[in-house]
């Protein structure tokens, strides 16, 4: 089974520095991978989500993540956090399940809150 | 667009009691989720669906039951609720194809006494 590991729970920076959110998943074939973002008392939204084709994908709201399949990893990025970005983050990857269905295996997110 | 509808948004059950948390698409997506996000533990997957009449189960299955009987709905019933269900629920649907986007409803927020 596909895994996804986000170390850690929570990160805090300042407004205008650099967001980076950790992301590893563990695939045996080429994985599908998401980012997608909860804002408080809110539903989850996709960010952005790398599929086959160019390894460094561009979502919503400035946010970017770089697929690399060699150290297993999609970390998203932002260059600079801006208060709205405080939300909860969560890295999730599809995994075909037995008789040819799919399940969306997510990782256990990771709250990031911005300081102005 | 209303997109993926949940009903209730806030729900407090007492021990024992069953109830059905409502999910409803209006996009025409044949795939369909149940996940339940606790602290700590990301979403997990309780039930899923591909297609009306075509159910199975996620990560974390017991004391639910689902059923499809239609592509728009997806009910999620609690038999004889518990303490450790207490929880956010979220129901997504999708395109079944493996590089779609999932989309979410609300959440329930239910709580178990």
């Amino acid at each position: 089974a596909q895994s996804v590991t986000q170390l850690g729970s929570h990160v805090s920076v300042s407004e205008g520095a650099l967001v980076l959110l950790r992301c590893n998943y563990s695939s045996s074939v080429p994985p599908y991978l998401f980012w997608y973002v909860q804002y408080p008392n809110q539903g989850l939204q996709l960010l952005l989500k790398y599929t086959t084709g160019a390894t460094l994908v561009k979502g919503i709201n400035g946010f970017e993540a770089e697929f690399k399949k060699s150290e297993t990893s999609f970390h998203l990025t932002k260059p600079s956090a801006h208060m709205s970005d405080a939300a909860e983050y969560f890295c999730a990857v599809s995994e075909r399940a037995q008789g040819g269905s799919e399940k969306l295996v997510f990782g256990k997110g990771m709250k990031l809150t911005v300081n102005p | 667009n209303a997109g993926v509808t949940q009903t209730p948004k806030f729900q407090v059950l007492k021990t024992g009691q069953s109830m059905t948390l409502q999910c409803a698409q209006d996009m025409n997506h044949e795939y369909m989720s149940w996940y339940r996000q606790d602290p700590g533990m990301g979403l997990r997957l309780i039930h899923y669906s591909v297609g009306a009449g075509i159910t199975d189960q996620g990560e974390v299955p017991n004391g639910y039951n689902v059923s499809r009987s239609t592509t728009e709905d997806f009910p999620l019933r609690l038999l004889s609720a518990a303490p450790s269900q207490t929880s956010v629920y979220f129901c997504a649907s999708r395109r079944q194809i493996m590089n779609t986007e999932a989309f979410f409803g609300q959440g329930t927020r239910l709580t178990v006494v």
